[in-house]
């Protein structure tokens, strides 16, 4: 089975700042790697996902990840952060080759974005 | 429609009675899921259904639970003799295809049932 560890349970930043958030998964096998938002008073939405390929994946809003494979990793980034970042982020996985697309989410990280 | 709609938002249940919460998945989207998220927990896996088969009930916490898609649209969740421990938000998602695990799921705004 799949597990996700999220270790940055709160995050609090100023605008301009960097951010990385980590995201550890752990299965044997090959995963698909997801990165959702959830704005306040919103719902889910997806940031952005990693299947094949390069391994540095571009999402929306100058956000990007890098899956590195050994070390099971897909930490989210990116270079200047804005008051509008304020959010919870979830990282994600699901088992690529069994036909399941149910996700196994991480426990979130709360991002304050201070102005 | 414009996206995944859920219905109530808000349920305020007495410990003992039956819910039923609604999940409208995006239109054409054929496989829907069923999620569970506690209080400062990420969501967890309830349930999926690919058109109105339900393929995967491995989430499920109890036979208290139940789900069902008979049209291959619409879906229910229903919670029979509701304990407080089930309070939590209860999100629904859907994806267009059911072939891939690489398909974006596309998520409702969530149900939060409190039971006192």
């Amino acid at each position: 089975a799949q597990s996700v560890s999220q270790h940055n349970h709160h995050v609090i930043l100023s605008e301009a700042a960097s951010l990385e958030l980590g995201c550890n998964y752990s299965y044997g096998g090959t995963v698909n790697l997801f990165w959702y938002v959830q704005y306040p008073g919103q719902h889910l939405q997806l940031l952005l996902k990693y299947f094949s390929g390069d391994p540095l994946v571009k999402g929306i809003k100058g956000f990007e990840a890098e899956f590195i494979k050994s070390k099971f990793s897909f930490n989210l980034r990116k270079p200047s952060v804005q008051w509008s970042d304020t959010a919870e982020y979830f990282c994600a996985v699901n088992a690529r080759n069994t036909g399941f697309q149910k996700l196994v989410f991480g426990t979130g990280t709360r991002l304050l974005v201070s102005p | 429609g414009a996206g995944v709609s859920q219905s109530p938002r808000y349920k305020v249940a007495k410990r003992g009675q039956d819910v039923a919460l609604r999940c409208d998945p995006i239109s054409g989207h054929v496989s829907l899921f069923w999620y569970q998220q506690a209080l400062g927990q990420g969501p967890e896996f309830l349930t999926y259904f690919q058109n109105e088969a339900q393929l995967d009930k491995s989430g499920l916490p109890s036979d208290r639970f139940f789900a069902e898609r008979p049209e291959g649209s619409v879906s229910t969740l229903k919670i029979q003799r509701t304990q407080q421990e089930d309070s939590a938000v209860y999100l629904c998602a859907s994806s267009l295809w059911a072939g891939g695990t690489q398909e974006t799921q596309y998520f409702g705004p969530g149900t939060r049932l409190l039971v006192l």
